[in-house]
């Protein structure tokens, strides 16, 4: 079946430091991959997503790559800020399309000034 | 992108009692789904409406828990039933369509936060 296999949370950071956070998918074909964000007592929003392999999705400085040799999408930040502490979920959408997406557990960041 | 508000946005209610949670699209949409997210957990899919049938529940989940209702397609109720503190969670509502339009994308509502006593 379908999922999504996020590093566990929570993470620190000091202003200023470079972000990753794994996500691993599997799935059948080549589904859609997500990164939302969800910041402190917030509903989630998209952040960015990539629809095929090689695809970069970014926003905000961040950035993750769809790589289908690894089945990994990556989140990438350069330089994080206080206010980009909040919850990050990886997610995928199945090929099949009209299906829900499929989350991991979520990762907290807390980025200290 | 589809704008989705919630009513309410959050609620502190009794055990035992019910609470009826409102999702309103700007734009019809085929299919919209209702998520719960539990205290540091990740989001679960409750079920998912279609407007003019009955909503397709995930398995744990059961129609006298969570009814949903699906009027139109713009809007869709939740209702939790004979609450008890575990259903303490934010519960979301989603759209994967916009103006009629199936997009890979799900966008989802500010969530409402409820709190059972």
């Amino acid at each position: 079946g379908n999922s999504v296999t996020q590093m566990e949370g929570p993470v620190t950071l000091s202003e200023e430091a470079f972000l990753t956070i794994n996500c691993t998918y599997t799935a059948t074909g080549y589904p859609s991959l997500f990164w939302y964000v969800q910041y402190p007592g917030e509903g989630l929003q998209l952040l960015l997503k990539a629809t095929k392999a090689d695809d970069k999705g970014s926003n905000k400085g961040f950035e993750a790559t769809y790589r289908k040799e690894t089945t990994s999408f990556h989140l990438e930040k350069g330089s994080v800020q206080v206010s980009d502490s909040a919850v990050y979920f990886c997610a995928l959408s199945p090929p099949s399309g009209n299906t829900p997406l499929v989350f991991g557990k979520g990762t907290r960041l807390s980025v200290i000034a | 992108s589809a704008v989705i508000s919630q009513k309410p946005s959050r609620d502190i209610c009794q055990r035992g009692t019910s609470l009826t949670i409102q999702c309103q699209v700007d734009s019809q949409v085929t299919m919209m789904f209702w998520y719960r997210q539990q205290p540091g957990q990740s989001l679960t899919l409750i079920a998912t409406a279609n407007q003019g049938s009955e909503a397709t529940y995930e398995s744990g989940f059961v129609i006298d828990k969570f009814p949903i209702s699906r009027p139109n397609l713009t809007f869709s109720t939740l209702t939790v039933s004979n609450m008890s503190p575990e259903d303490s969670s934010i519960y979301l509502c989603s759209v994967d369509s916009y103006k009629g339009t199936y997009t890979d994308t799900q966008y989802f509502g500010p969530g409402t936060r409820l709190t059972v006593l």
